[in-house]
């Protein structure tokens, strides 16, 4: 099961994008990524995922890069509601796999 | 839909008081899921089913029993609580995958989560 490395915390002020970049040495060929979003006393809300290359919906960017090896998740113009904890998961498609959460990344979005 | 709901939303035991979580979703996914989350940490996965009568452990499955006897809901149990088991805890679906393009769709949906404090 590939592990991820993220960045502890980042603070951003409102209006700027915001790229948030995980390493993940150790992906398989098999894996995809996949990053959530958590507000305090929520659950973790799915955000984007992808395999290679650039992903975009309505939130979100992902771009990674040919060797996979990392990924950075870009939020465009960040507001106050940005404000949460950010999770990059790696894994295959099928069983208990993309479950490592680790502690993610703590975005604090300044007025 | 409802999505995913948890019971009950708090409660608090006493050291070796046995409870059970209940997880239900409406959306017939075939995953679920059960992981704790402790302050300042991220989550960690105690059990998970893949379908309907299968269980099978996580990271931290001790001192945890689960249940899926039916496809919409998946039970936690605990034995005999214990102060380390204080957290709160969440449960999550998913459907099987979808092969979509480059890559499988697989989004979990979390319920809104269970503190439980034991004493």
């Amino acid at each position: 099961l590939a592990k991820t490395t993220q960045p502890i915390s980042m603070d951003s002020y409102e209006g700027q994008e915001v790229n948030i970049t995980c390493s993940h040495n150790n992906i398989a060929t098999n894996d995809y990524i996949t990053w959530y979003q958590q507000f305090p006393s929520q659950g973790p809300r799915f955000i984007i995922q992808g395999y290679k290359t650039k992903v975009t919906n309505e939130v979100a960017s992902l771009f990674i890069p040919a060797d996979r090896k990392s990924s950075t998740l870009s939020l465009p113009r960040v507001s106050l509601s940005d404000t949460a904890v950010y999770y990059c998961l790696v894994g295959g498609p099928t069983g208990a796999n993309n479950l490592f959460f680790g502690t993610g990344t703590r975005l604090t979005v300044i007025p | 839909n409802a999505g995913v709901t948890q019971t009950p939303k708090f409660r608090v035991l006493k050291t070796g008081q046995s409870m059970t979580l209940l997880c239900a979703q409406d959306m017939n996914h075939e995953y679920m899921y059960w992981y704790r989350q402790d302050p300042g940490m991220g989550l960690r996965l105690i059990h998970y089913s893949v379908g309907e009568g299968t269980t099978a452990k996580g990271e931290v499955p001790d001192g945890y029993n689960v249940s899926r006897l039916k496809k919409q809901n998946f039970l936690l149990g605990l034995e005999s609580a214990a102060p380390s088991q204080t957290s709160v805890y969440f449960c999550a679906s998913r459907p099987a995958v979808t092969l979509l393009r480059d890559y499988a769709y697989n989004e979990q949906f979390f319920g809104p989560g269970t503190r439980l404090t034991v004493l």
